[in-house]
């Protein structure tokens, strides 16, 4: 059963315009998601991360959307460059479950490619 | 700051050996530390997690096994590999009041 989805495996943009990656998610106590970006044989890097109690979180480049109704969330780079290319993961986890064991749910990933 | 190591950072072994994998973590005290596989064409999947010294918890039934002998080090292991085991591991800690999950550089497993 999976959780997180990213039903796109691969999104080609040109540099200077928007990419959009999406993610879906099912479980509906989910209250935390999360993008991370990931290059070839490195571990993934957090990007940007939004509360269930928002619905857009903004930081340079990249602005995260979130439609909790539609339990989906998006992640927006604009404008693109070429050193964005890399994987893209969408995580999602229950900030308010208690305790300390945070646990995140991760998609499959977008290969985001931008070419010059 | 906070630093995570893991070694190896690449490892080619044949079916049935042994695996032990090591993840440690600098500038931090009693994080919670995670293991994670990545498998070829897959998303990251959470093996295991251990909030102390000691404690882990397992997230899918396996081939391997986890420990947490000290505070900042977690080790991954496996008394026979399996062809299926290949992929690409990634330790990942948080700090205590935090979410986001930081992961280290990834060891990846070459299963022959």
């Amino acid at each position: 059963d999976q959780q997180v989805k990213q039903n796109s495996p691969s999104l080609s943009v040109q540099e200077g315009r928007i990419s959009i990656l999406n993610c879906d998610y099912t479980n509906s106590m989910f209250d935390y998601f999360l993008w991370y970006k990931k290059y070839p044989a490195e571990g993934p890097t957090f990007l940007i991360s939004i509360s269930s109690i928002k619905d857009k979180n903004e930081d340079g480049r990249f602005t995260v959307f979130l439609n909790k109704s539609a339990k989906h969330l998006s992640l927006h780079i604009v404008p693109s460059q070429p050193g964005d290319s890399a994987v893209y993961f969408c995580a999602a986890t229950r900030f308010n479950s208690g305790g300390s064991n945070y646990k995140l749910t991760f998609g499959k990933g977008t290969l985001l490619t931008v070419n010059p | 700051s906070q630093t995570i190591h893991q070694w190896p950072a690449t490892l080619v072994q044949p079916v049935g050996s042994p695996l032990s994998l090591e993840c440690t973590v600098e500038g931090t005290s009693n994080p919670n530390l995670y293991w994670y596989r990545q498998a070829a064409g897959r998303g990251l999947q959470l093996l295991f997690y251990s909030v102390g010294i000691g404690q882990i918890s397992s997230e899918v039934p396996q081939n391997l096994s986890a420990s947490r002998p000290q505070d900042r080090q977690f080790i991954l292991s496996s008394k026979k590999l399996l062809l299926s085991d290949s992929g690409f591991y990634l330790c990942a800690w948080i700090g205590s009041a935090a979410i986001e999950q930081y992961f280290g550089p990834g060891t990846r497993l070459t299963v022959t």
